[in-house]
């Protein structure tokens, strides 16, 4: 079946320093892979989204390219900041299944000032 | 934005006794919702697919007797959890996808956490 998998936390980093956060999944057909993020306190938001092969996603800084070959949509930010900090989400949709979304385990990220 | 409520936040009850959690759309109307479970540093599990006016949908593997679920208007869900035992303690997460929306937009709640002593 379609899985996530995603590296495992937690993550610190110092302010401006580069992230990586791993992501590869597993799945039959072409689905569309997403970002999504948990900020203390709150529900989960999309951060970004990719729909088809080599499409970059991205918002607030963020980017992910999905990568057919490698399986995979890896998070990337050049510059973070403490407002960063968050627990993130590797996800994909199969498209036979309106709306469904499996998740990865989520990687909690603390940055330091 | 699209806001998405659930109550209560964190519930205490005793092993036995059910529990109800609810989930609002806020300033949408929402004809799916979906409830996941998650567990300490693991993904989120979808349990169920819940569409207003009909019989929720469950993933494989999830007692439907169990958790039941209600979604008898466009802002409302709710997930009861029937004879509650400890090892259904977990942090439950609703989300909802406006009626009116794209095929992405999902909108999650804050979740609920669970203890069942």
């Amino acid at each position: 079946g379609n899985s996530v998998t995603q590296m495992e936390g937690p993550v610190t980093l110092s302010e401006e320093a580069f992230l990586t956060i791993n992501c590869t999944y597993t799945a039959t057909g072409y689905p569309s892979l997403f970002w999504y993020v948990q900020y203390p306190g709150e529900g989960l938001q999309l951060l970004l989204k990719a729909t088809k092969a080599d499409d970059k996603g991205s918002n607030k800084g963020f980017e992910a390219t999905y990568r057919k070959e490698t399986t995979s949509f890896h998070l990337e930010k050049g510059s973070v900041q403490v407002s960063d900090s968050a627990v993130y989400f590797c996800a994909l949709s199969d498209h036979s299944s309106a709306s469904k979304i499996i998740f990865g385990s989520g990687t909690r990220l603390s940055i330091r000032p | 934005g699209a806001v998405v409520s659930q109550h209560p936040s964190r519930v205490i009850c005793k092993s036995g006794t059910s529990v109800k959690i609810e989930c609002r759309s806020l300033d949408f109307q929402a004809t799916t919702m979906f409830w996941y479970r998650q567990f300490p540093k693991q993904s989120l599990m979808l349990m169920a697919t819940s569409n207003e006016g009909s019989k929720a949908t469950y993933e494989q593997g999830v007692e439907k007797d169990k958790f039941l679920i209600n979604h008898a208007s466009l802002t409302l869900s709710t997930l009861t959890v029937t004879s509650a035992h400890p090892e259904d303690s977990s942090f439950y997460i609703c989300s909802a996808v406006p009626t009116s929306g794209g095929f992405y937009e999902q909108y999650f709640g804050p979740g609920t956490r669970l203890t069942v002593t």
